[in-house]
């Protein structure tokens, strides 16, 4: 079966640096997508990578590991804005994507 | 209006009732789907149209049923449903479906089946 593991929760400091990692098993690999919902929002796309390497976007970036399975964020100066869920998916070889369950980031003060 | 946009934004419903989702996109894109998410739960897709046709159908109830009248409108008519489909139903559209661009998701119905 195709699977794709997250932490349910996290917690972290503002202004701290904060890495949600992203492990899959899926049936071929086609891209992986970050994205980004607050409470009761749309998701919203935060970033994609499809080769192996770091993806930097100003205070995201988005790590991956083909030949691992693995994938990260990471934020850096948290902001209280960026509690939230964060959903990393991938896409299969039908092109289809297959979800994480999301990691809830708490931030504190 | 921009993006995409899902009416009504909350929904409670008898379960002999039959009710319709809407939704409606203003980004040109040839694809659009619904999906279903359910707390701690992974996305579950529902429904893919692509160009119009539907092209995916993973193993929905019947008591969900999609229509696209073109590209850029999306329904879920909704009828005898059961309490464990509340959930929050999400549409989303993208460029087309077979291609590396991200999905652009509207705000979702959240649906409560009493």
């Amino acid at each position: 079966g195709q699977n794709i593991d997250q932490p349910t929760e996290m917690t972290a400091t503002e202004g701290a640096i904060v890495q949600i990692n992203c492990t899959y098993q899926t049936s071929g690999f086609n891209g992986l997508f970050w994205y980004q919902q607050h409470a009761g929002e749309a998701p919203t796309f935060l970033s994609y990578n499809v080769l192996d390497g770091l993806e930097e976007k100003g205070r995201f970036s988005s790590f991956l590991s083909r030949s691992k399975g693995y994938s990260y964020l990471l934020l850096k100066e948290l902001q209280m804005k960026d509690s939230a869920s964060y959903l990393c998916a991938v896409r299969d070889s039908n092109y289809q994507l297959i979800w994480g369950a999301g990691t809830k980031l708490i931030i504190k003060p | 209006e921009t993006g995409v946009t899902q009416t009504p934004r909350h929904l409670v419903m008898g379960m002999t009732n039959k009710k319709s989702l809407k939704c409606e996109q203003h980004l040109g894109h040839n694809a659009m789907y619904w999906y279903k998410q359910s707390a701690k739960k992974p996305l579950e897709l529902m429904f893919v149209y692509n160009f119009k046709e539907q092209t995916e159908n993973n193993s929905v109830p019947s008591r969900f049923s999609p229509e696209c009248p073109n590209s850029s409108h999306l329904f879920l008519h909704l009828h005898t449903l059961q309490p464990e489909d509340s959930a929050l139903y999400l549409c989303a559209s993208s460029q087309d479906q077979d291609s590396s661009y991200e999905q652009y998701f509207g705000p979702g119905t959240r649906l409560t089946v009493t």
